[in-house]
């Protein structure tokens, strides 16, 4: 079957536009993460869904980000405002959550984002 | 928190030869969960392989290996024969099974050259 898509691959922002990214996680799975990985380091956790309620939003950097899974499948992370640190790539990451003890995360492509 | 620690920030290992990549991590949880994800220039995240703390045997996936060491809190992965397509970014990861399913807690990496 299908693994997690993301869309757009690469995306080029000024300073101050809104982006959009979205992630396709792979069909039925429950759990859905986003996660930020800036140049040279590894991912760290923004924000985590199960079906459509949005349970852990801690890792955000700041109210610019916002992220939304209103049918509990595709999500939608949205950046406004864009600043040049902003400039990273983004995971998403699917899992079935079925199990007490569900572990394996699948990951998406990621969305490389530059804000000039 | 948790942190994860990798200290190596690259490895380099002829092609069929062995290579270890160290990683070490920090928690006052009994059970957890321990992983070696891939990252080629792709950016997909893959699983390489995975370590319940509650086991004691060490997890082997063909030519991967690990060295956990619980009381050190330290968690080795070792790459036999190595192959030209092993060259990658290596995360070693933590995640807590606390409250069904958490976000993974990632090192910053070891980027692993493969030498022909």
């Amino acid at each position: 079957g299908a693994g997690v898509s993301q869309s757009p691959r690469y995306k080029v922002a000024k300073r101050g536009q809104d982006v959009a990214l979205r992630c396709d996680p792979i069909s039925g799975h429950v759990s859905l993460f986003w996660y930020q990985q800036a140049l040279g380091q590894g991912p760290e956790f923004l924000t985590y869904f199960q079906n459509e309620a949005q349970l852990d939003k801690s890792g955000l950097p700041s109210d610019r980000f916002f992220a939304e899974r209103p049918e509990g499948s595709v999500s939608t992370l949205k950046i406004q405002r864009t600043q040049q640190e902003d400039s990273a790539v983004y995971l998403c990451a699917s899992s079935a959550a079925e199990q007490v003890r569900a572990y394996e995360q699948y990951f998406g492509p990621g969305t490389r984002l530059t804000v000039t | 928190a948790q942190t994860v620690t990798q200290s190596q920030p690259e490895m380099s290992v002829q092609e069929a030869e062995t290579v270890t990549l160290s990683c070490t991590y920090d928690t006052s949880e009994s059970d957890y969960y321990l992983f070696w994800y891939k990252q080629p220039p792709s950016r997909q995240m893959i699983l390489v392989i995975r370590q319940e703390a509650y086991k004691q045997q060490n997890a082997t996936e063909n030519r991967f290996s690990v060295n956990f060491q619980k009381a050190a809190k330290s968690f080795s992965l070792k790459i036999s024969d190595s192959q030209l397509g092993d060259a990658a970014m290596y995360f070693c990861a933590y995640r807590s099974p606390i409250s069904g399913n958490t976000p993974l807690v990632f090192g910053k990496g070891t980027r692993l050259s493969v030498i022909a």
